[in-house]
């Protein structure tokens, strides 16, 4: 079957870095995105990865591991407003079709 | 340039009662996607249309849903009749094409009272 797994929650300080983990069993793999969700509000799109390595978008950075099925989410000079679920999804197929894990909840503190 | 719009953004309905959801992507966006997602949760596919054809429908409870893409462009979503457990948030999202980036519309939440 299919599993994405990433933590539930998890706290930070404002200014600080944080690391989200996820790791993935699908079917086939065509690709890894990372959505931020605030809460009421749509998924954003913040990354996407489909070759091994270090994507590098401004304060936020994506990595994946095709052998080892993992990737992480590394937001740093943590702001407020980066509070908000972060939703690890993987393209299992070639038509696009995403498979999403059940977020994580950072929250970030003064 | 507009995102992907839909309505209504809250909807009570008591149980058995019919229920759609309409969306507009964003334009030239040829893949259309529907998902459910949960409280806590993530989304979860419902549906998957390119053009007008839907191409993956295999987690859309065909019992009680029913969706459409007449024209290839707006898409309505339907239960009919709803039950208490179909309480969620209902997502439409749209891509130029089947290896992008999906842009989620804000989701219509939808209590079943």
């Amino acid at each position: 079957g299919q599993n994405i797994d990433q933590p539930t929650e998890m706290t930070a300080t404002e200014g600080a870095i944080v690391q989200i983990n996820c790791t993935y069993q699908t079917s086939g793999f065509n690709g890894l995105f990372w959505y931020q969700q605030h809460a009421g509000e749509a998924p954003t799109f913040l990354s996407y990865n489909v070759l091994d390595g270090l994507e590098e978008k401004g304060r936020f950075s994506s990595f994946l591991s095709r052998s080892k099925g993992y990737s992480y989410l590394l937001l740093k000079e943590l702001q407020m407003k980066d509070s908000a679920s972060y939703l690890c999804a993987v393209k299992a197929d070639s038509w696009g079709k995403l498979q999403f894990g059940a977020g994580t909840q950072v929250v970030v503190t003064p | 340039e507009a995102g992907v719009v839909q309505s209504p953004r809250y909807k009570i309905i008591e149980k058995k009662q019919p229920v759609a959801f309409w969306c507009n992507p964003i334009s030239g966006h040829n893949t259309l996607y529907w998902y459910l997602q949960n409280l806590g949760q993530g989304p979860e596919l419902l549906i998957r249309y390119e053009n007008e054809e839907a191409v993956d429908d295999s987690q859309l409870p065909k019992d009680r849903f029913s969706a459409e893409r007449l024209k290839g462009v707006d898409s309505t979503l339907k239960i009919q009749p709803a039950e208490l457990g179909d309480s969620a948030v209902y997502l439409c999202a749209s891509s130029p094409g089947m290896n992008t980036e999906a842009f989620f519309g804000q989701g219509t939440r939808l209590t079943v009272v």
